[in-house]
Formats: structure tokens, sequence, C-alpha cells
């Protein structure tokens, strides 16, 4: 079974571009989550799908942020104006169970 | 505000050596306690989940015990090996709607061989 999928694995871009940052869950899992982890800081949370449906949005930082999961999928993260501050890892995780929480290997965005 | 704490930061060790780590969470409103294995570029590896105070859990040389009523869980790992070198994880699910894990900041583990 393949596990959960982050696309690209890295990503450099300059302050003041979009980025959008893919995410493939395990086939059946209707809960996906993104998280983000700040170089020396602890990962945090950032929303949370239920199918294509937004089940908690709550550590969205602001709304240069913008997630999305048509079809109850795959689902992107769009971050529009990048900013310096947003540079960190970006990793996507799902799960069916509660506590049976998969993670993916993450997205290393770096804004210049 | 609900806070997760970890200790130490980062530890050296040599090869053969044990040693643990602890993680320190809120006593109330306790869903589950979850430990990761994570190594940068890699998927955070899912090592146990705690629900039951008192809990105790075994992987190999690794094991965790859980006290959810003073809010504390240790990890143990015995006769370290190289391979262990990682960064562990520790996440508290409060439970609720949204199912969301607080993360503590990890201890980063170096094992020499």
């Amino acid at each position: 079974e393949a596990g959960v999928t982050q696309f690209p694995s890295h990503s450099v871009i300059e302050k003041g571009q979009t980025v959008t940052l893919r995410c493939d869950p395990i086939s059946g899992h209707d809960n996906l989550y993104w998280y983000r982890r700040v170089m020396g800081k602890e990962i945090k949370f950032l929303l949370h799908f239920v199918k294509e449906s937004k089940q908690d949005e709550s550590g969205m930082p602001n709304n240069r942020f913008l997630a999305e999961r048509t079809g109850g999928t795959y689902s992107t993260l769009k971050v529009q104006p990048a900013e310096l501050e947003d540079s960190g890892v970006y990793f996507c995780a799902s799960s069916q169970a509660r506590n049976r929480i998969y993670f993916g290997p993450g997205t290393r965005l770096t804004v210049t | 505000i609900l806070n997760v704490e970890q200790s130490p930061q980062s530890l050296h060790v040599q090869e053969g050596d044990s040693t643990n780590f602890t993680c320190s969470f809120p006593s109330s409103n306790f869903y589950a306690l979850h430990w990761y294995r994570w190594e940068t570029a890699k998927s955070p590896e899912a090592l146990f989940v705690m629900t039951l105070n008192g809990d105790e859990k075994k992987k190999g040389r690794i094991s965790a015990t859980l006290n959810t009523k003073e809010g504390y869980s240790y990890l143990y790992i015995k006769g370290s090996q190289p391979e262990d070198s990682a960064t562990y994880l520790c996440a508290f699910n409060y439970g609720g709607a949204t199912n969301k894990l607080i993360f503590g900041t990890g201890t980063l583990l170096a094992v020499q061989p």
C-alpha cells in the first residue's frame, strides 16, 4: 500500500511568488491534514479535511494560504504571495481511524 | 493554551547506551498520545499510540509508558544503535471533532558508533 505522497519535495521561490503544494493521501482515507514545521519550532496544525469539506481550518496563518480538496481525493495548499516567514516543512497526513495518522515526507519550502 | 513539552532537546549517546526522553502534556481532556520517529526528508514514522493511563507499549528495543493523571510519557531506547539516530516527536490529541495533534519540539537523538 502506497503511503502519503507529497509534491514537490523541495521548492525554492522568491518573496511575492506563488507556490502550490500537493498531497496524495492513502487511498480510502477520508481525513486529510496539513501541518507545518517552521525551523526550530514544533510541527503545527494548519487544517483538516473530511472528504472534500474543511472540518477545521483554525491553524491557517492568514488569507495568503488556500487549501482545497476537490473530489475528496488529493489536496493542494497554495501560498500567494509567499513571505519569508512561510519557509518551513509542510507535512500532509491522512487517516481513516482516529488514532492511525500517517504522515507524508513533507515539502520543504524556502522563500528567499 | 495547550502545550506539549519534550526534554531533552537533544541527546548524544554512544552505541549500546540506553536512553530515555520525556514528553509532558496537559492532564485534562486527554484522548491519545502519539510517538513518532522522524528522519529529515522522510515521513514521520508512527511508533506508538497510547490511550490508557498506565499503558506500556514496546516495539523491539523501544518502549513507552503513559501517565495521563500527571501528564507525562517516557520513551525508552535500550542498547541504542546508530540507526536509532532521529528526532523523536510526541503529539497530544485531546479528541474533539478535529482530531488534531499538538506536537512537542522533539528530541534529537544522535548515536555515535
